[in-house]
C-alpha cells in the first residue's frame, strides 16, 4: 500500500546549525506535500507546503525541496533556534482511484541545543 | 491558533461502546478530514468530507463513520470501541482542494 518514510526519527543540532529531514513517498498520484510542526500537547501546525509542479519553496528560515522522479522531498531549517524544537511530520496527498488520501510520515523529533 | 474547534476535549469509554466526536471547521473551509494519532506516531488518515460527501478514506474499518453538515461542521462516529482505538483524534479543515489543512486541538479518547 501507499507509504511515506521519514528520516531521521530523532535529530539533535546545535543552535544556529541547519537541520534536514527527508521523506520518501510511494504513491505516484501524490501531488501535494505539506510539513507540520507539532509541539508537545499541541495540534500539528502547517509550516510549509509544496505542490508537485514546483521543485523548491522557501519561507524565511524554512525551505522544502521536491524530487518527483525519485519521490523524495526534504525540509531544511537554517539558523535553528531552541523554539524550533518539536516533532516534524511530512505528508503526501493526492487523488487516486480510491479517492482523496493523505499519508503522514512517522515524524522526526528535533532537539535544538542552546 | 486556527479557527477549528473540537469537542469534547477528553473522553473515556468502555470497550464495545459507541462514541461521537465533533468538529467545527474554519470559516470559509468546506472540506473536513479526520485523523487518528496514537502516542508517538504520525496522524493516520481516516476519511475526508467535501460538501457533505465522503471523497476519500484511509485504511479504517466501517465501524469508523462520519457526517458533514451543511455548515461544514463534522462528526466522527466509532462503533464497537476497541482498546486500540485509544488515541488523539484530530480533525482538519481546508478549502476545496483538500490541501493546506488547519488542525483542531483534538479529542483524547481513552477506551478501557
Amino acid at each position: 500500500g501507499e507509504n511515506v518514510e521519514q528520516h531521521p526519527s530523532t535529530l539533535s543540532v546545535q543552535e544556529g546549525d541547519s537541520a534536514v529531514i527527508k521523506c520518501t513517498y510511494s504513491d505516484s498520484a501524490s501531488n501535494y506535500f505539506p510539513w507540520y510542526k507539532q509541539e508537545l500537547g499541541k495540534r500539528p501546525q502547517l509550516i510549509i507546503d509544496i505542490r508537485s509542479n514546483v521543485g523548491e519553496k522557501k519561507d524565511q528560515r524554512i525551505a522544502v525541496t521536491l524530487n518527483k522522479t525519485a519521490k523524495h522531498f526534504s525540509l531544511h531549517i537554517t539558523e535553528t533556534q531552541p523554539e524550533d524544537s518539536a516533532v516534524y511530520f511530512c505528508a503526501a496527498s493526492g487523488i487516486n482511484t480510491g479517492g482523496f488520501k493523505t499519508i503522514f510520515g512517522a515524524g522526526t523529533r528535533l532537539f535544538v541545543k542552546a | 491558533e486556527t479557527g477549528v474547534t473540537q469537542s469534547p476535549t477528553h473522553l473515556i469509554k468502555t470497550r464495545g461502546q459507541q462514541v461521537t466526536l465533533r468538529c467545527s471547521s474554519q470559516s470559509g473551509h468546506n472540506t473536513v478530514s479526520w485523523y487518528q494519532q496514537a502516542l508517538g506516531q504520525g496522524p493516520q488518515f481516516i476519511f475526508q468530507y467535501y460538501r457533505e460527501e465522503e471523497n476519500g478514506r484511509g485504511n479504517f474499518p466501517p465501524r469508523f463513520s462520519g457526517l458533514q453538515f451543511p455548515n461544514y461542521s463534522s462528526e466522527l462516529n466509532v462503533n464497537a470501541l476497541e482498546l486500540d482505538d485509544s488515541a488523539l483524534y484530530l480533525c482538519a479543515s481546508s478549502g476545496p482542494t483538500g490541501n493546506s489543512k488547519y488542525f483542531g486541538p483534538g479529542t483524547r479518547l481513552t477506551v478501557t
